[in-house]
């Protein structure tokens, strides 16, 4: 599929481990965002890219919450020693360009944190 | 900073009657604006936007929205509901001024469709 496409679809985890939640935007996106949705919450912004270099990253709760895109293409959210709070869905996104544009998101990794 | 605001949790709709979600927002110049439709299990999925131009803007599904400057409102419609457009339905805001920006998303509204 063209999509955008993140992995894994569901984590769980035990509390002090580290998680690697990898997104991989639609071909020839420049932007590539991250965000966090809790249940029965909208999603809340966390970082985004254009191109390799990481644009903003005030939405990064913690210093535990780290993100990379090292090629301008696949992205990594890492969190470090995980807590039960980090628990949510993780949403990934593209867009085409770094003008505004519509962006397309992937199907989310479910984070369960034991 | 942007702001959206939901005010609706949840409405129940029966299946064949008309529909209106609702959805303001906060942002000092004239905003971009989307309505997403959550399924379960599934991603977010773009239903219509509003860029410029005519504020009436007619989306995938059936579905419509009407951006109201003077409400700083962006209202979802569809005329006739079908038990498929169970789901949550999230608006969300871009600034128009600085290039891309995040997404800020309003809480999101439940919609349930009965017989």
């Amino acid at each position: 599929g063209a999509g955008v496409s993140q992995s894994p679809r569901y984590k769980v985890t035990k509390r002090g481990q580290d998680v690697a939640l990898r997104c991989d935007p639609i071909s020839g996106h420049v932007s590539l965002y991250w965000y966090r949705q809790a249940l029965g919450q909208g999603p809340e912004f966390l970082t985004y890219f254009n191109y390799e270099a990481q644009q903003d990253k005030s939405g990064l709760p913690n210093d535990r919450f780290s993100a990379e895109r090292p090629e301008g293409s696949i992205s990594t959210l890492t969190i470090q020693r995980t807590e039960q709070r980090d628990s949510a869905m993780y949403r990934c996104a593209s867009s085409l360009a770094t003008a505004q544009e519509t962006q397309y998101f992937g199907p989310g990794t479910r984070l369960l944190v034991l | 900073a942007q702001s959206v605001t939901q005010p609706d949790i949840h409405i129940t709709v029966s299946e064949g009657a008309s529909l209106e979600l609702r959805c303001n927002y906060s942002y000092g110049a004239t905003p971009y604006l989307f309505w997403y439709v959550q399924s379960p299990g599934q991603g977010l999925q773009l239903l219509l936007k509003y860029f410029s131009g005519d504020t009436l803007v007619q989306g995938i599904k059936g579905f419509e929205a009407e951006f109201k400057r003077s409400q700083s409102s962006f209202n979802l419609r569809k005329p006739s509901v079908h038990w498929s457009d169970a789901a949550e339905y999230f608006c969300a805001v871009g600034a128009s001024l600085g290039g891309n920006t995040p997404l800020v998303f309003g809480k999101g509204t439940r919609l349930s469709v009965i017989a």
